[in-house]
């Protein structure tokens, strides 16, 4: 099973800075890689697949980068809405897909 | 407009059993496969569960395998994760997902609550 590992854990940022989420997985999973933002009692929305592709409706604001084992999700200039849980997931090999542990975004 | 919407879940003791469904609409359901995904409470997501679009394949994460099957009705439109033997750390929102062809898992359900005490 792939390992996927998300860091931090919690990221403290302020309205209006920019915020930086990482995500290692255990072996290559070359660009089969999604985002998701979690807000509380609601459903994970899906931001970005492919590594880098937005997907339909997401700001541009939210961008992903990365191949292989290491990923990036970058939100340029928090918005008040953007502040949620984020998850990475793998799906190199349908359907033995994984979520890393997630990234709680607060307000600073 | 693509929707997905669960039902079944409730309050069930431990090692009864319980048959959640996802009602498709908006898209072709049979040209798509499907996932189970659940998040246990202030916890992370779990995948359970896949299913192929015809049916033909299925899919189980070691934690469920033996004790709940997938499976789906094409004619219906309607997903299904039949779940026996529950247990305490069963306990969670379950999510149906589909499957995008581009990657990633592109529309969920708004999640069933499964609750497993005595």
């Amino acid at each position: 099973e792939i390992v996927m590992t998300q860091s931090p854990a919690t990221l403290s940022v302020s309205p209006g800075e920019r915020a930086t989420l990482s995500c290692r997985a255990s072996q290559s999973v070359s660009s089969n890689l999604a985002w998701y933002q979690q807000k509380p009692g609601q459903a994970p929305r899906l931001l970005i697949y492919g590594a880098s592709t937005r997907a339909t409706g997401i700001p541009a604001r939210f961008s992903g980068s990365g191949s292989g084992t290491e990923f990036t999700l970058t939100i340029s200039s928090l918005q008040s809405e953007d502040f949620a849980v984020y998850y990475c997931q793998q799906y190199n090999n349908w359907p033995l897909y994984t979520f890393g542990q997630g990234t709680k975004l607060e307000i600073k | 407009e693509v929707q997905l919407v669960e039902s079944g879940g409730g309050l069930v003791q431990p090692g009864g059993s319980l048959r959640l469904s996802c009602a498709a609409s908006g898209f072709t359901f049979s040209s798509y496969a499907m996932h189970w995904v659940r998040q246990a409470p202030g916890k992370g997501l779990e995948y359970v569960s896949a299913i192929s679009s015809n049916g033909g394949s299925t899919y189980y994460a070691n934690s469920v395998k033996g004790r709940f099957t997938i499976s789906r009705d094409n004619s219906k439109n309607t997903l299904y994760l039949q779940m026996g033997s529950l247990r305490a750390e069963d306990m969670a929102v379950y999510y149906c997902a589909r499957t995008s062809p581009t990657g990633g898992s592109d529309y969920w359900g708004q999640g069933t609550l499964v609750t497993v005490s005595s």
